[in-house]
This record gives structure tokens, C-alpha cells and sequence, in this order.
């Protein structure tokens, strides 16, 4: 039983590069996450799904975009990576709300 | 613009002590609150929930609620190097809502 499995775990981009981050989920759950935690900010909602088929805008949306490939599946996409965008980022499943955590993307823009 | 507060710490106390982490939040419409334990360069974990005034106990943890000071805490008895983290307090706004607003932790360290 995987969990939440994110890839890649790390990655350095170059400024205006693009990239996908890959999450799978395989315990069934309705809803899945996209965050970022940055020193001294704490854990901001980037995008979310509620249900396969919906996407809705967290807190920081900008810069970003997803897709819910189906039930198990949950991307995000950076366009046109820029320095502000380097940070961790989790991908979470849950019932409602996150409830299992990806172990996480580091990635650094340069 | 929802605000959580919380000691960034480090809060310090011995083995076997309790440990007290408490959260304020400003949005008076949130109904559900999460804690989430995070290891150092690890992800976090969901510990604790609570949806109602009073207590909630789950073994050596305690998340106590109190919406009209609009404020959580959790409690955490008999504390273990273990316990040693940052925890992360997270009210949920509103039914339904997806979004929940994380405070920025504070880091608990048990001195053995």
C-alpha cells in the first residue's frame, strides 16, 4: 500500500522552464491536494479536487495549473517556472480534507 | 484575510511532561480543526481532529476547542523524544469547504 506517491523528488529547473509534478494516490480518496510550504510561511494551498472531474483555485493559484487525470491522479503543471516558484511542494488525499501526504518535491528554480 | 497564530517555539519541556501547543484563528466561521504533526524534512501527518467545543481524546493526545475564544490547543501527555516536531494547526472554514489555513507551527522539542 504506496499512500500518496509523488514524483519527481527533486528537480532543478532553469527560469522559464516548464514541468509537471506527478501525484497517485491509490487509497480510493474523493479528494486531493496540491501545497506548497515555504520557510517561514507555512503549508498554502496551491489547487485542489474535490471529486475526479473538478478542479477549484486554492490560496495560490498563480503560476500554476492542474489536472485530475481520474479518481487516482493529480497534476501540477508550471508553464514558466520562475525563482518565486522554488519551495516543496506536497501533494495530500483525503475525505474532505488532507489526510495523507506525498513525501514531497523539492525543487529549486534557478 | 484568515489568520491562524501559533508559538513558532522552540517549545521545550523534559520526558514525561505534558506538553501544551496552542492556536488562535480569526475567521469566526471555521468549523472543523486539524493538528498535523511534521518531522524535520518529512511531510505532515494528520494526529488529531476536533469538530466541537470541549475535548477530544485519542491516546496520549488531547485537542481542546473553544469557538467562541476562537481557540485549539493540543495536548500531548507523557511526552517522548518521539513527540519531538513541528505541529501544525489547521482550522477548516465552513462545511463543505476543501480549504484549510495552517498555521506556521510550532516546533515542540522533548529533552530526554
Amino acid at each position: 500500500n504506496a499512500g500518496v506517491t509523488q514524483t519527481p523528488k527533486f528537480q532543478v529547473l532553469k527560469t522559464g522552464q516548464s514541468m509537471t509534478l506527478q501525484c497517485a494516490q491509490d487509497m480510493n480518496h474523493n479528494s486531493m491536494y496540491w501545497y506548497r510550504q515555504d520557510p517561514g510561511m507555512g503549508l498554502r494551498l496551491i489547487y485542489y479536487s474535490a471529486s475526479e472531474g473538478t478542479t477549484d483555485k486554492g490560496e495560490v493559484p498563480n503560476g500554476y495549473n492542474v489536472s485530475r487525470l481520474n479518481k487516482r491522479e493529480f497534476s501540477l503543471r508550471l508553464e514558466s517556472a520562475a525563482p518565486s516558484q522554488t519551495s516543496v511542494y506536497f501533494c495530500a488525499s483525503g475525505l474532505g480534507q488532507p489526510q495523507h501526504f506525498g513525501d514531497g518535491t523539492r525543487l529549486s528554480i534557478l | 484575510q484568515k489568520e491562524v497564530e501559533q508559538n513558532s517555539g522552540p517549545l521545550s519541556v523534559p520526558e514525561g511532561a505534558i506538553a501544551s501547543l496552542n492556536c488562535t484563528y480569526s475567521d469566526r466561521g471555521s468549523q472543523s480543526f486539524f493538528w498535523y504533526r511534521q518531522y524535520s524534512g518529512k511531510s505532515p501527518e494528520l494526529i488529531m481532529s476536533i469538530y466541537s467545543n470541549g475535548d477530544k481524546e485519542d491516546g496520549r493526545f488531547t485537542a481542546q476547542l473553544n469557538k467562541a475564544s476562537q481557540y485549539v490547543s493540543l495536548l500531548i501527555r507523557d511526552s517522548q523524544p518521539s513527540d519531538s516536531a513541528t505541529y501544525l494547526c489547521a482550522p477548516r472554514a465552513g462545511a463543505g469547504s476543501y480549504q484549510l489555513t495552517f498555521g506556521k507551527g510550532t516546533k515542540l522539542s522533548v529533552i530526554p
